[in-house]
C-alpha cells in the first residue's frame, strides 16, 4: 500500500504549456504539501494545507495553483510552463502542522 | 540566507568506516528530522530529536540534538554500502512547517 502516491512520476512538456500533478495520501493526516527540489537538491516548500485549507504559500508565482478537493488529495496546477520550473516536485503529508512528514517518490517536471 | 547549514556537503568513505555529518542553525528550534533521500525517491524520516542534549540510536545510526536546540549530528558507525543516500535535516518551530537543510550526499563505497 502506497502511502503517499503522485502521479505521474515524469513528467516531459514543451514551455508555455499547462499541467497539472496529483497527489493522495492513505494514512488519514490531516496536513499535506507541495515541495520543489532543485537540480543542487535543495527541498524547498511552496505550499501547506490543513484540512484542504491553505496555510502556507511561500514566495511562488501565481502560475502554481494548488488544489485540495478534500483533506486526502492534494493537487498542483502550473500554467504557462518556463524553463525554469523543470525540477522534481514532492507531495508529502502529515498528521498535523510541523510534525513528521511522508513523502511521495516524486514527479520529474523537464520543460523542453 | 539558509536557515540550517548542513556539513559536509559531499563525504565519500569506504564500507566499514565511521562517519559524522552536522546539521547547524543561528535559530532555535522545537524539533529536529533527520531524512535519508535515495536516488528516485522521496526523503525518509529517520528520527525526530525535540530536547536539548537528546540522544537517540537506530541501530548503526547516533542522533544528537545540540543543548541548545541549534544544531544537530548524526553518526554512522561501520558504515554500509546501503547508506548511501542524501541525509537531510529539518528543523520545526513548534506548529509551523519544516525548513529543509541542503543536505549531505553520502557515497559508501565498497
Amino acid at each position: 500500500d502506497t502511502a503517499v502516491s503522485q502521479t505521474p512520476k515524469y513528467l516531459v512538456t514543451q514551455m508555455g504549456n499547462d499541467k497539472s500533478i496529483k497527489c493522495e495520501q492513505n494514512l488519514g493526516h490531516d496536513t499535506m504539501y507541495w515541495y520543489k527540489q532543485d537540480s543542487k537538491k535543495f527541498l524547498k516548500i511552496m505550499f501547506s494545507y490543513n484540512n484542504k485549507e491553505l496555510i502556507i504559500n511561500e514566495t511562488v508565482p501565481n502560475r502554481f495553483s494548488p488544489k485540495s478537493p478534500d483533506k486526502a488529495h492534494l493537487n498542483l496546477h502550473i500554467n504557462s510552463l518556463e524553463l525554469g520550473d523543470s525540477a522534481v516536485y514532492f507531495c508529502a503529508s502529515s498528521p498535523g502542522s510541523g510534525q513528521p512528514q511522508h513523502f511521495g517518490d516524486g514527479t520529474r517536471l523537464s520543460i523542453l | 540566507t539558509q536557515l540550517l547549514e548542513q556539513s559536509p556537503q559531499f563525504l565519500s568513505i569506504q564500507e566499514g568506516e565511521n562517519l559524522t555529518v552536522y546539521c547547524n542553525s543561528s535559530s532555535v528550534f522545537s524539533s529536529l528530522q533527520w531524512y535519508r533521500q535515495e536516488p528516485g525517491e522521496g526523503p525518509v524520516l529517520l528520527v525526530t530529536v525535540v530536547t536539548g542534549g537528546e540522544v537517540k540510536k537506530l541501530k548503526r545510526l547516533t542522533f544528537q540534538f545540540g543543548d541548545a536546540r541549534k544544531d544537530s549530528s548524526l553518526h554512522i558507525t561501520a558504515a554500509q554500502t546501503g547508506d548511501t543516500g542524501l541525509y537531510l535535516c529539518a528543523g520545526g518551530r513548534g506548529g509551523q512547517n519544516f525548513v529543509f537543510g541542503p543536505g549531505t550526499r553520502l557515497s559508501v563505497l565498497p
